[in-house]
């Protein structure tokens, strides 16, 4: 098991451009957590999904984002025209009933819109 | 509005020296609380959990967090760290009608344990 992984590291657009990010979890976590991280503040909680269907969405989630778990494995994120106040750490995170719920993360995209 | 306050940005502490990371919250529902660490360059991870029962709750790592509900607080504290604990340190909870991993963070604590 090679962890939650998210790609790419590392993603530079310029302001107005469209972005996606993908999150593979843990194989067999049947649920998936979006969260955003901005300089010196703590992650903030974006969207869960349980299998393919996403059950909450925060208000932080504006119509430009949307997320997408197709098949109950691995989950997107896009953000449509970008604006720089986009730029943060996007992290993504699993968990499982079988390991009580113990989210893992992944070391997140980091996104810088010019 | 729930929220997480974590009291000092840094700690700066000397090995082997006893440190306490402060953290309160409120809300006003019952609550689940979480200390989550991150190491340089690495992911977030989970150090300790509050669900229930016994409010001591101890890592693998020899920290320990007690559940304070007529404080609202869930301090971590260590009797003595290691250079390897330097590291940032974010407390969360997660309010029970909401799934347990729609976390609200603190802004987090970097401690740097210096030799």
């Amino acid at each position: 098991d090679t962890g939650v992984s998210q790609n790419p590291r590392h993603k530079i657009t310029k302001r107005g451009q469209n972005v996606t990010f993908r999150c593979d979890p843990i194989s067999e976590h049947n649920r998936l957590y979006w969260y955003r991280q901005t300089l010196g503040q703590g992650p903030e909680f974006l969207t869960y999904f349980q299998n393919e269907a996403q059950l909450e969405k925060s208000r932080l989630l504006s119509d430009r984002f949307s997320a997408e778990r197709p098949k109950g494995s691995f989950s997107t994120l896009e953000i449509q025209r970008t604006e720089q106040g986009d730029s943060a750490m996007y992290l993504c995170a699993s968990s499982s009933r079988a390991t009580n719920e113990k989210l893992f993360f992944g070391s997140g995209t980091q996104l810088s819109v010019l | 509005a729930q929220s997480v306050t974590q009291l000092d940005s840094q700690v700066p502490v000397f090995e082997e020296a006893p440190v306490e990371l402060r953290c309160n919250y409120s809300s006003s529902v019952s609550v689940y609380l979480f200390w989550y660490v991150q190491y340089p360059n690495q992911g977030l991870q989970l150090l300790l959990k509050y669900l229930s029962g016994s409010t001591l709750v101890e890592s693998i790592n020899g920290f320990e967090a007690e559940f304070n509900k007529s404080q609202t607080s869930f301090h971590l504290r260590k009797p003595s760290v290691h250079i390897s604990d330097t590291a940032e340190y974010f407390c969360a909870v997660s309010e029970g009608f909401r799934s347990q991993g729609n976390l609200i963070f603190g802004k987090g604590t970097k401690l740097s344990v210096k030799p």
